[in-house]
């Protein structure tokens, strides 16, 4: 159990263009998803958090206006990349968390969509 | 602040040999530690965890890790590496929001495993 998937796994736009990515728990309900983007050969940097029904937490530094995130459901999760530019390419991953707030939760995290913007 | 720190961007080891990753946890509460396997465009697979519990925690594919207070550490270990195990390993650590909400992870910049035959 505990399977998250995201489409497109992924996705080549143009320049000026907005591209949506869905994040999706097939077999448990979220009450929280992450997203997350990675550089190549870079670590992890979270950039939201959200919870269903709720606004969305960015974290410092990025533009909630650019990068969109609904939590219309407790198992998807969408992120919008509005008016994509070339430095928006990056490896995109989201994560779900299921239960109660505790700092010993798990993340079960999908399998990444690679964004190219040309 | 919470925050963790990986010793080595890459390791090489040969098949069969012990494989040892290490990390360094910063922490102003009891850390909740994570390692996390990302194999090449895909997303990651928790390997392990410590909550608390048991000091020495033992994961998939073989792997283990032990939590030490006092060196502030959380390595990890397997006896014998296996060819499959060449891949990206992230330690993490659970990082609670000062003003409530969900907490969030924040990653080590990684470890790249190769293993040589």
């Amino acid at each position: 159990g505990a399977v998250v998937s995201q489409h497109p796994s992924w996705v080549i736009c143009k320049s000026g263009t907005s591209v949506k990515i869905e994040c999706r728990s097939l077999d448990f309900q979220a009450t929280t998803m992450f997203w997350y983007r990675q550089f190549p050969k870079q670590s992890l940097m979270l950039m939201a958090t959200s919870n269903e029904g709720s606004k969305a937490t960015y974290e410092q530094g990025v533009e909630k206006d650019k990068f969109l995130i609904n939590h219309a459901s407790l198992t998807l999760s969408t992120l919008t990349v509005t008016s994509a530019h070339p430095e928006d390419s990056s490896f995109y991953i989201c994560s779900a968390r299921r239960g109660v707030s505790s700092g010993s939760y798990e993340q079960y995290f999908g399998p990444g969509t690679r964004l190219t913007v040309t | 602040a919470q925050s963790v720190t990986q010793l080595g961007s890459h390791v090489s080891v040969s098949e069969g040999a012990l494989v040892l990753l290490r990390c360094n946890y910063s922490s102003s509460v009891p850390p909740y530690l994570f390692w996390y396997v990302q194999y090449p465009n895909q997303g990651l697979q928790l390997l392990l965890k410590y909550t608390s519990a048991a000091t020495l925690v033992k994961g998939i594919n073989g792997f283990e890790a032990e939590f030490k207070k006092s060196e502030t550490s959380f390595h990890l270990t397997k006896p014998s590496a296996h060819m499959s195990d060449a891949a990206e390993y992230f330690c993490a650590v659970s990082v609670p929001r000062r003003q409530g909400g969900s907490e969030k992870l924040v990653f080590g910049k990684g470890t790249k495993l190769t293993v040589n035959p």
